[in-house]
C-alpha cells in the first residue's frame, strides 16, 4: 500500500481560507468513507479534526471543513488563524490489507 | 477520560527485536467497535501506521512490515504490545500507541504521548 498524496507545503494570511489535497485510489480514498484528517503541531502528538470524510469530533472548531470526490479527499480551513499553523495528515482505510494508511503530509503556514 | 502511555526501551541495537507495551485506562478492549493501534513517525516524517487489534482479536498488519510485526493484547490488564523484529536504523522513530472506536468512524481520537526508539549499535 503507498501512502496518500499530499502538497507538502501550503501557505496563506490570516483570515483566508485553504484547502488540501489528499488523493489515493479505489481501493483507499475512492472506495471507503472512513477517511479523517488529523492536525499535528510539531513535538505534540497528532489531534482528529475529520472523521468519515465530513464529520467533526465534539470541541473542534467549525473552521475545519471535510469532503471527497472520487479518490480525492479534502480539507478546507476557512478564517485562518495563526494557531492552525501544523502538520496535516489525512488517513483512509484502505484494501487488501484492510489497515489504514496516511498522506505524505502537508505543512500549513500561516503568513 | 481515555488515557494511553507507551513504555519500551529508548535504544535498542540492530537486529534486536523491539517489545513496546501500550497501557491504557478509561475504555475496555472488549467493547465492540473498539480496537488499539501503533503507528510511528520518523523523525521529520510522515506517520505510518503498523498494525491494530480489535476488541474481538482479529489483527490487521502493515503489508510491508507484517512478516516482522506481532500485536497483541491482554484484555485484563489492559495493554496492548506491539512487537517488531530485525531492527534495522531506518526504524528509528517515535512510537505512537493510539485508541479507535467505529464510533468516530475508526478515526484515532484518542493517542499516547509517543515514545522515541532509536536503533543504533
Amino acid at each position: 500500500q503507498s501512502a496518500l498524496t499530499q502538497p507538502a507545503s501550503v501557505s496563506e494570511s490570516p483570515g483566508q481560507s485553504i484547502t488540501i489535497s489528499c488523493t489515493g485510489t479505489s481501493s483507499d480514498v475512492g472506495g471507503y468513507k472512513y477517511v479523517s484528517w488529523y492536525q499535528q503541531h510539531p513535538g505534540k502528538a497528532p489531534k482528529l479534526i475529520i472523521y468519515e470524510v465530513s464529520n467533526r469530533p465534539s470541541g473542534v472548531s467549525n473552521r475545519f471543513s471535510g469532503s471527497k470526490s472520487g479518490n480525492t479527499a479534502s480539507l478546507t480551513i476557512s478564517g485562518l488563524q495563526a494557531e492552525d499553523e501544523a502538520d496535516y495528515y489525512c488517513s483512509s482505510y484502505t484494501t487488501p490489507s484492510t489497515l489504514f494508511v496516511f498522506g505524505t503530509g502537508t505543512k500549513v503556514t500561516v503568513l | 477520560q481515555i488515557t494511553l502511555k507507551e513504555s519500551g526501551p529508548t535504544l535498542v541495537k540492530p537486529t534486536q527485536t523491539l517489545t513496546l507495551t501500550c497501557s491504557f485506562s478509561g475504555f475496555s478492549l472488549s467493547t465492540r467497535g473498539v480496537g488499539v493501534g501503533w503507528i510511528r513517525q520518523p523523525p521529520g516524517k510522515a506517520l505510518e501506521w503498523l498494525a491494530l487489534i480489535y476488541w474481538d482479536d482479529d489483527k490487521r498488519y502493515s503489508p510491508s512490515l507484517k512478516s516482522r510485526l506481532t500485536i497483541t493484547k491482554d484484555t485484563s490488564k489492559n495493554q496492548v504490545v506491539l512487537t517488531l523484529t530485525n531492527l534495522d536504523p531506518v526504524d528509528t522513530a517515535t512510537y505512537f500507541c493510539a485508541h479507535i472506536t467505529s464510533q468516530l468512524g475508526f478515526g484515532v481520537d484518542c493517542w499516547g504521548q509517543g515514545t522515541l526508539v532509536t536503533v543504533s549499535s
